[in-house]
């Protein structure tokens, strides 16, 4: 079975300052990996996603994610936030075969202060 | 990105009564739906997995007889909350992927905040 852990269920951060979100995957098979984001009372939209390749991956909005097997970890990073950015973002694995359902983390709530 | 609509969304309704939830892909073929339960500051928690034409396949705890799914065309499924009760009172999020296209994204709809009062 799968599982994610985002250890940080709130980070407040400044404006213009950088952040980084974590992510930590289980998985005994291969995975893809992906970052949402959730604002309030809406559905998820799509940041970026780890399929295979490069273990950099940019995605919308300014925000990137380093895939790192060894550490199975997926950490999503912007280097200056905006308050706009204020959200909820969910880290989610599938596995690569199978029914592809999603695995979501239980979530980080992003806060930028002014 | 390919579009997956949901409707209502917002309803609410009586206690007793139940309520239908539709998620529509509009510009692709959905051959397998998810259905996730949203609770407040919480994470989503699959309920089930529908493939068009199939019976759903259901996650343990989740009572197949209160929420109906239904996935009989590639391009709808309904999930029926049946005799509500507040505690069902939640955000409802269906996910929705093409497998044949072997898309490695679902594609989600923008939730449904159901309130039994």
């Amino acid at each position: 079975a799968q599982s994610v852990t985002q250890l940080d269920s709130q980070v407040p951060v400044f404006e213009e300052a950088p952040v980084e979100l974590r992510c930590n995957y289980s998985s005994s098979v291969s995975v893809y990996l992906f970052w949402y984001v959730q604002y309030p009372n809406q559905g998820l939209q799509l940041l970026l996603k780890y399929l295979s390749g490069s273990t950099l991956v940019k995605g919308i909005n300014g925000f990137e994610a380093e895939f790192n097997k060894s550490q199975t970890s997926f950490h999503l990073r912007k280097p200056s936030v905006h308050i706009s950015d204020t959200a909820e973002y969910f880290c989610a694995v599938t596995v690569t075969s199978g029914t592809y359902k999603y695995i979501f983390g239980t979530g980080t709530r992003l806060k930028v202060l002014a | 990105g390919a579009v997956v609509s949901q409707h209502p969304s917002w309803v609410i309704c009586k206690s007793g009564t139940s309520v239908k939830i539709e998620c529509r892909s509009l510009d692709f073929q959905a051959t397998t739906m998810f259905w996730y339960r949203q609770f407040p500051k919480q994470s989503l928690m699959l309920m089930a997995t529908s493939n068009e034409g199939s019976k759903a396949t259901y996650e343990q705890g989740v009572e197949k007889d209160k929420f109906l799914i239904n996935h009989a065309s590639l391009t709808l499924s309904t999930l029926t909350v049946t005799s509500a009760h507040p505690e069902d009172s939640s955000f409802y999020i269906c996910s929705a992927r093409d497998m044949r296209a072997q898309e490695t994204e679902a594609f989600f709809g923008q939730g449904t905040r159901l309130t039994v009062v």
